[in-house]
């Protein structure tokens, strides 16, 4: 299978804990993506990399989350103490640079922070 | 802020009916619309991207138009199947990013 893969695909944990998840793109493409999706809502943009370089960073990523693309292919998103509102479904994209190109999503990361 | 909008939020038809789904966006600074269709436990897929207004783009049974000086497209499907039941996004492309609607979801009964 040569798409966008996620590891884990769900997870839960206790408020306060550390979670990392990892997004594996298409191997080709340049640009990966991360958007957060929670109930009734469309995906949010988190952020996006061109390569190793974080290009944008959405206010909704605050000081407790970072993500790293550190060889520009795999990227890891991680959340430190974590909190009851985290709980959402976390979805990797990439896509090859330009701003037409198609976004091809992995099937996401479900957290559940109890 | 950046505001897409989607409407309805939820429709349900029976096998066979024809429907259709509105999305509306900013008609400054354009670049790109996409469709997607996502079913429950799998990824996102990509229906369509548009670029250019009166864009008109079709897959089998699904087809969608783009105008862009008044900010909407519409995303139709022609005689719904039950394989067809999932959530519909759209997302305007801003750079590098995809700002989406919050989807409507479709449910197509036998």
């Amino acid at each position: 299978d040569t798409g966008v893969s996620q590891d884990p695909r769900h997870k839960i944990t206790k408020r306060g804990q550390n979670v990392t998840f990892r997004c594996d793109p298409i191997s080709e493409h340049n640009r990966l993506y991360w958007y957060r999706q929670t109930l009734g809502q469309g995906p949010e943009f988190l952020t996006y990399f061109q390569n190793e370089a974080q290009l944008e960073k959405s206010r909704l990523l605050s000081d407790r989350f970072s993500a790293e693309r550190p060889k520009g292919s795999f990227s890891t998103l991680e959340i430190q103490r974590t909190e009851q509102g985290d709980s959402a479904m976390y979805l990797c994209a990439s896509s090859l640079r330009g701003p037409y190109n198609e976004q091809f999503f992995g099937p996401g990361t479900r957290l559940t922070v109890l | 802020i950046l505001n897409v909008e989607q409407s309805p939020q939820s429709l349900h038809v029976q096998e066979g009916d024809s429907t259709n789904f509105t999305c509306s966006f900013p008609s400054s600074n354009f670049y790109a619309l996409h469709w997607y269709r996502w079913e429950t436990a799998k990824s996102p897929e990509a229906l369509f991207v548009m670029t250019l207004n009166g864009d008109e783009k079709k897959k089998g049974r699904i087809s969608a138009t783009l105008n862009t000086k008044e900010g909407y497209s519409y995303l139709y499907i022609k005689g719904s199947q039950p394989e067809d039941s999932a959530t519909y996004l759209c997302a305007f492309g801003q750079g590098g990013k995809l700002i989406f609607g919050q989807g409507t979801e479709l449910s197509v009964k036998p």
